[in-house]
């Protein structure tokens, strides 16, 4: 089954504390994106990639980090979380960049730090 | 980057009626997407027009754009309980980095 996955769902952590959201897809997509959502503001893009070892910064990229070793893989690294990250997070792809294209999205992580 | 804008905020209906929501943006676009958020779930994706298409139709989805309002409306036909989601539309810049942005959505409930 085509699908874009992302471990964990859920994560209560501390400030400050490292950690890593896993993102992969078995489409063979070029393209993947990392976003937060956050009531009233919509989707906002952090990070993206156009392919293996090419990112570039999305809308809010600040406290963020991204890495793109393998096609299928994409995590999302907050190395010093704080509060303010605490949000709903989602990983996306699609065939290639471009609007012509549509997305599939993952089931999304809610992170929560305290 | 650009952001669409979706209106209203919420809609509230009754099964059966249609639902019409409204996406607007500022600049010039390539194409125009709309996806559907079931409650904390990833975006699913709807239906995609381009910039020189005036509307397209996908089951009980009906899309429109009009670029010289820089607007484009999606129409959900005899709605169902099961269409309560929240809507987003996103626009890709023409000349633009090619990656599409999303507006705020519209939250839709479908009362049975």
């Amino acid at each position: 089954e085509a699908q874009v996955t992302q471990n964990p769902r859920y994560l209560i952590t501390v400030t400050g504390k490292k950690l890593t959201v896993t993102c992969s897809q078995n489409m063979n997509h070029e393209y993947m994106s990392w976003y937060r959502q956050d009531p009233g503001l919509g989707l906002r893009q952090i990070y993206y990639s156009m392919n293996v070892e090419a990112t570039d910064k999305g809308d809010v990229p600040e406290g963020y980090k991204v890495s793109r070793k393998e096609k299928r893989n994409f995590p999302l690294i907050l190395e010093s979380p704080s509060p303010n990250q605490t949000s709903l997070y989602f990983c996306a792809s699609s065939l290639t960049s471009g609007g012509y294209y549509e997305q599939y999205f993952g089931p999304g992580t809610r992170l929560t730090v305290t | 980057s650009q952001q669409g804008e979706e209106d209203p905020q919420a809609l509230s209906i009754q099964e059966g009626e249609n639902a019409t929501m409204n996406c607007s943006y500022k600049t010039s676009i390539n194409n125009l997407q709309w996806y559907r958020q079931n409650s904390g779930r990833g975006l699913v994706h709807l239906i995609l027009i381009r910039s020189n298409e005036r509307e397209k139709h996908s089951g009980r989805l009906r899309v429109t754009l009009d670029t010289s309002k820089k607007s484009s409306s999606l129409l959900i036909t005899a709605s169902r309980a099961a269409d309560t989601a929240s809507y987003f539309c996103a626009t890709e810049q023409l000349g633009g980095s090619y990656i599409p942005t999303f507006g705020r959505g519209t939250s839709l409930i479908v009362h049975p």
